[in-house]
């Protein structure tokens, strides 16, 4: 079983629908990550959670740590939002600076 | 600009021939990450740097090795490549360790013949 688990793996949506991507994991972590793949392949960096929840733009992280679980939501969707969205925490058991990836959630948003 | 490059971005190679992928970074941070990327098993850590001449294995260390003897560059290097290292692989970096944000290079398409 992989540690990290990301659902659904592939998600299509139309232009403004209000979308939720899941991680779970089954390790205790100590942060979490949300990645951004681009079709062409560029990855960039969203969020990192220890607790709570953060904001930025359209995009909403919340993580609770008592039940291993962070969401990814996206508002108001568009077409640009198209891309992999990738879940990676780091483990309390883990060597410092090792992170461990979920397989990622294919998002396609139709105009 | 702030970023990380990397080069080559893309190389044919063959099998046992030593390659070296150069990562470099302008940010001064002293968190630096080798990745590989394969369909269906996503991204998975070869090896990380925590700082100079700080490096320790990932998740798929074997048939790798890296480098930190400047604080900007973590190249990384396969000594006799085979085809199961063929991947697209990614270089990152952070300031301090992977709780902080982490900038991506733009990704080494590697083919091993």
């Amino acid at each position: 079983k992989n540690e990290v688990e990301q659902s659904p793996q592939n998600l299509t949506a139309q232009e403004g629908e209000f979308i939720t991507i899941n991680c779970s994991y089954s390790v205790g972590i100590s942060a979490l990550h949300w990645l951004q793949q681009h079709p062409g392949g560029g990855i960039v960096s969203l969020f990192m959670l220890s607790s709570g929840k953060k904001k930025h733009g359209r995009l909403i992280a919340t993580i609770n740590i008592q039940e291993k679980h962070s969401s990814l939501h996206i508002t108001a969707s568009h077409p640009r939002d198209s891309a992999v969205y990738i879940c990676a925490v780091r483990s309390h058991g883990g060597s410092q600076g090792n992170l461990i990836f979920g397989k990622g959630t294919k998002l396609s948003v139709k105009p | 600009e702030a970023q990380v490059t990397q080069n080559p971005r893309y190389l044919i190679t063959v099998t046992g021939k030593k390659l070296t992928v150069t990562c470099s970074q302008n940010m001064n941070h002293e968190y630096m990450s080798w990745y590989r990327q394969d369909p269906g098993l996503g991204l998975r850590q070869i090896y990380y740097s925590m700082n100079v001449e700080v490096t320790d294995k990932g998740d798929v260390p074997e048939g790798y090795k890296v480098s930190r003897k400047e604080k900007r560059n973590f190249p990384l290097i396969l000594e006799s490549p085979s085809p199961n290292q063929t991947s697209l692989y990614f270089c990152a970096s952070s300031t301090q360790d992977s709780y902080n944000e982490q900038f991506f290079g733009p990704g080494t398409r590697l083919t091993v013949l």
